[in-house]
């Protein structure tokens, strides 16, 4: 079984500050990882994604996340946010043979 | 080219009340997703259809139906609503099972 926690419900941030949104995940099999955004009303859409190669991945809107194999840690980062930022964002991993398993969901508060 | 689309957006039902949530895609995927979005727990999956034909449970299948009615279209039904379905509802679809594109929702109220 595979299991994804965010470690943080809510984070406040002030407009042009950095961010990390934390993410840990648990798997006895090699994973891939995923992070999706969530705007108000609307769906999930897929920001960036680790399947292999390169720990650092860049994704889409300026945002990047590193893979660290050690700490079963895929942290979310972007080191300028802007007020269109504010959003939920979630952490996915998924192996084959089963499904994509979500975290609870980070809400990303951006404040002028 | 409109993706995934989820009807209806917005549903009230009375406790015991039946309805089927429909979903639609032209992507051409073979995988489909229902899943439920509750606050502070994430998208659980509820059923999935991995290609025309077939269906499997997901991780809170219990008080739903699902139906893959072709390779366009994937419902979900509520035979008999409870409160404890209230809750938003995403239709997934996906080439495998990676890369997931979502439709908008679907707001349920149980009352």
């Amino acid at each position: 079984a595979q299991s994804v926690t965010q470690l943080d419900s809510q984070v406040p941030v002030f407009e042009e500050a950095p961010v990390e949104l934390r993410c840990n995940y648990s798997s006895s099999v090699s994973v891939y990882l995923f992070w999706y955004v969530q705007y108000p009303n609307q769906g999930l859409q897929l920001l960036l994604k680790y399947l292999s190669g390169s720990t650092l991945v860049k994704g889409i809107n300026g945002f990047e996340a590193e893979f660290n194999k050690s700490q079963t840690s895929f942290h979310l980062r972007k080191p300028s946010v802007h007020i269109s930022d504010t959003a939920e964002y979630f952490c996915a991993v998924y192996n084959a043979g089963n499904m994509l398993t979500f975290g609870g969901g980070t809400r990303l508060m951006v404040k002028p | 080219n409109a993706g995934v689309t989820q009807t209806p957006k917005f549903q009230v039902l009375k406790t015991g009340q039946s309805m089927t949530l429909q979903c639609a895609q032209d992507m051409n995927h073979n995988s489909m997703y229902w899943y439920r979005q509750d606050p502070g727990m994430g998208l659980r999956l509820i059923y999935y259809s991995a290609s025309e034909g077939t269906t499997d449970k997901g991780e809170v299948p219990n008080g739903y139906n699902v139906s893959r009615l072709n390779k366009r279209e994937f419902s979900l039904r509520l035979e008999s609503a409870a409160p404890s379905q209230t809750s938003v509802y995403f239709c997934a679809t996906a080439w495998g099972g990676e890369k997931l594109f979502f439709g908008s929702g679907t707001q349920l109220s149980v009352l």
